[in-house]
């Protein structure tokens, strides 16, 4: 069964210091892979989504950047943090177009960052 | 635009009744609807999701119906419990693997 992994659960960091989230997924192949953000009592915005290696689109414009370095390994970094990164960071696996044709995804147990 | 509206932002209601969450979507090129469960803290999790080419669907105390025509969806929880008590989101999602997701409803079930 497929697994999908994050770390760290929790992170508490500086304004102006950098960031590196790591998300991995067990158990599937060439998954699409997708990074959401969710401030205190919010819904889920979409930041970044792939399709496969290295292939990154971005869905709103921000100081955080996102690498895909291997087929299910999906990176989200910042150079310098905001007050308003602060939220939880949620990695989500879906089945690639093609494989049954669906658009199911699932979550990881997310990472909640606080900037300070 | 990728918008969709959800309603009620907050829902109360006594353990036993039943609770209606809606949403309204704007593409009519929209072909799966998912439904996910969030309880405080967590991930969300998905509970139930309908394609276009249904109109609806259930699974045990939880259904999902589909207006195609009107471009809205809606959760039915029957028999609420106190576990069932989270923040629900509807999304949309389109042959691109992408999901746009709604705002929110909380729901809260006395007992």
């Amino acid at each position: 069964s497929q697994t999908i992994h994050q770390w760290p659960a929790t992170l508490v960091q500086p304004v102006g210091s950098p960031l590196s989230l790591e998300c991995t997924v067990e158990g599937t192949s060439n998954p699409n892979l997708y990074w959401y953000r969710q401030a205190a009592g919010r819904g889920l915005q979409l930041l970044f989504y792939s399709v496969g290696i290295g292939q990154i689109s971005s869905e709103v414009p921000q100081n955080l950047s996102a690498s895909r370095p291997q087929d299910r390994q999906f990176i989200l970094s910042s150079k310098k943090l905001l007050l308003s990164d602060s939220g939880f960071y949620l990695c989500a696996w879906g089945s690639p177009m093609g494989e049954k044709i669906n658009n199911e995804q699932f979550f990881g147990p997310g990472t909640r960052l606080t900037v300070l | 635009g990728e918008n969709v509206e959800q309603h009620p932002s907050t829902l109360s209601v006594q353990e036993g009744d039943s609770a209606v969450i809606k949403c309204t979507y704007s593409d009519s090129a929209s072909n799966y609807f998912p439904w996910y469960k969030q309880e405080l803290g967590k991930r969300p999790q998905l509970i139930i999701d309908i394609r276009s080419n249904v109109g609806e669907k259930k699974d045990q105390r939880i259904a999902v119906t589909l207006n195609k025509t009107a471009k809205h969806f809606s959760l039915h929880i029957t028999e609420t419990q106190p576990e069932d008590s989270a923040v629900y989101f509807c999304a949309w999602g389109t042959g691109f693997q992408k999901l746009v997701f709604g705002t929110g409803t909380r729901l809260l079930v006395s007992p």
